[in-house]
């Protein structure tokens, strides 16, 4: 069973420009987590799907940030307009329950660079 | 945001068992306790998870106190590969599926 994949593993990018991240989840898993570690920080929890649609997008920092998950499958991260702050690893987490206490399985992250 | 609260490094030696603390005295009674832990260059990996009882499981065993106010990450004989950070975390099941990651342990085993 393929584990959850982020792409790319590494972005560098200029301030003001955009960048979009992908996560695959693992096959049949609904819920499908963003978390990030900006630098020198604890990882935080960004937002939360249940198949395509939004449960909890509490944790997502501002405007500038837009996730989807188009048909419940893979989801995209966009910053736009990418600023120094935002520089950090972003990932993905998938589960197969939402409640209880299913396990989640993580990406191994996209580092994102922002100059 | 934090819920826990780890030390911010410990040692072992190789083939020593570990004893991993983590405070969470304001923990509700929807929330799981779940361990965790990141090897560098990689996600969070699951490692264990309980509620009220001890668990056991073949990479660790979680010691869960009376009150549910502590918890305790056992590692029986640590390995080189067991090097990580180990983070303790609280899943609110009441009101939502978030994570609160804190600080976490970072874990060197000496060979």
């Amino acid at each position: 069973e393929a584990g959850v994949t982020q792409f790319p593993s590494h972005s560098v990018i200029e301030k003001g420009q955009t960048v979009t991240l992908r996560c695959d989840p693992i096959s049949g898993h609904d819920n499908l987590y963003w978390y990030r570690r900006v630098m020198g920080k604890e990882i935080k929890f960004l937002l939360h799907f249940v198949k395509e649609s939004k449960q909890d997008e509490s944790g997502m920092p501002n405007n500038r940030f837009l996730a989807e998950r188009t048909g419940g499958t893979y989801s995209t991260l966009k910053v736009q307009p990418a600023e120094l702050e935002d520089s950090g690893v972003y990932f993905c987490a998938s589960s197969r329950q939402q409640g209880g206490t299913g396990e989640l399985f993580f990406g191994e992250g996209s580092r994102l660079t922002v100059l | 945001d934090a819920k826990t609260t780890q030390p911010n490094s410990m040692e072992s030696n190789e083939e020593e068992p570990v004893h991993l603390p983590c405070n969470h005295s304001t923990i509700s009674g929807t929330d799981y306790i779940h361990w965790y832990r990141q090897l560098p260059s990689q996600g969070p990996e699951y490692v264990i998870h309980g509620l009220t009882s001890n668990v056991n499981n073949r990479m660790a065993s979680l010691a869960i106190a009376e009150d549910r106010k502590s918890s305790t990450l056992i590692l029986h004989r640590a390995t080189l590969r067991d090097a990580a950070v180990y983070y303790c975390i609280l899943r609110d099941v009441g009101t939502g599926n978030q994570f609160y990651f804190g600080t976490g342990t970072s874990l060197t085993v000496i060979p």
